[in-house]
């Protein structure tokens, strides 16, 4: 079946301008996270939703990064006033269960990668 | 709070060769450990991991981990790679209790070059 996916693939996008970046998860995966991969860097987690209940919004780096998700379909990130920091993959996961007793493999997409110039 | 290190950032090895990447991990309450690999403009794969149980896992593509609570490790490692093996290599770190986000904390990565 189809994976998780990501889109654009690429976005180049100048210093000050707002960017959203889509992921259609896997269909049927309740829990939705979006990591950021910053050039020689390990990924670092931003945001993660499971079902109805409110986000874990812990890993975002400002208040200029927000995230929605529509049910459990599309997510949307999306960075205001992108600075140059901001380059970097992002990566968008699912999951079929939310956190729980035991643990529930993570399936990435291909990634956005973003350059702010 | 959880951290990976992966002191390598870079093993060139050659072909039919060993090969072990170490991963080192921190945390205060159980884990559950991955190794993911992400080959050239593709996304992450999940090679194996570790819930409970053995402490050897094996994965995919003839790789395998060993895990090791004393020494805080989970070294990635096969026993003759492939020029294919060519990739960078995460390990990762999630802890799960009560309902926790089950988000992973990653290592910075290991590029492993195989050279013919």
């Amino acid at each position: 079946g189809a994976g998780v996916s990501q889109s654009p693939s690429n976005k180049v996008t100048e210093k000050g301008k707002d960017v959203e970046l889509r992921c259609d998860p896997i269909s049927g995966h309740t829990a939705l996270y979006w990591y950021r991969q910053r050039l020689g860097q390990g990924l670092e987690f931003l945001i993660y939703f499971q079902g109805n209940s409110a986000p874990d919004k812990s890993g975002l780096p400002s208040d200029r990064f927000s995230a929605e998700r529509t049910g459990e379909s599309v997510s949307t990130l999306t960075i205001q006033r992108t600075q140059q920091e901001d380059s970097a993959v992002y990566l968008c996961a699912s999951s079929p269960k939310p956190g729980g007793s035991t643990y529930n493999e993570q399936f990435f997409g291909p990634g956005t990668r973003l350059t702010v110039l | 709070a959880q951290s990976v290190t992966q002191l390598d950032s870079q093993v060139p090895v050659f072909e039919e060769a060993p090969v072990e990447l170490r991963c080192n991990y921190s945390s205060s309450v159980s884990v559950y450990l991955f190794w993911y690999v992400q080959y050239p403009n593709q996304g992450l794969q999940l090679l194996l991991k570790y819930l409970s149980g053995s402490t050897l896992v094996k994965g995919i593509n003839g790789f395998e981990a060993e895990f090791n609570k004393s020494q805080t490790s989970f070294h990635l490692r096969k026993p003759s790679v492939h020029i294919s093996d060519t990739a960078e290599y995460f390990c990762a770190v999630s802890t799960n209790y009560g309902g926790a986000t089950n988000k992973l904390i990653f290592g910075t990565g290991t590029l492993l070059a195989v050279q013919p």
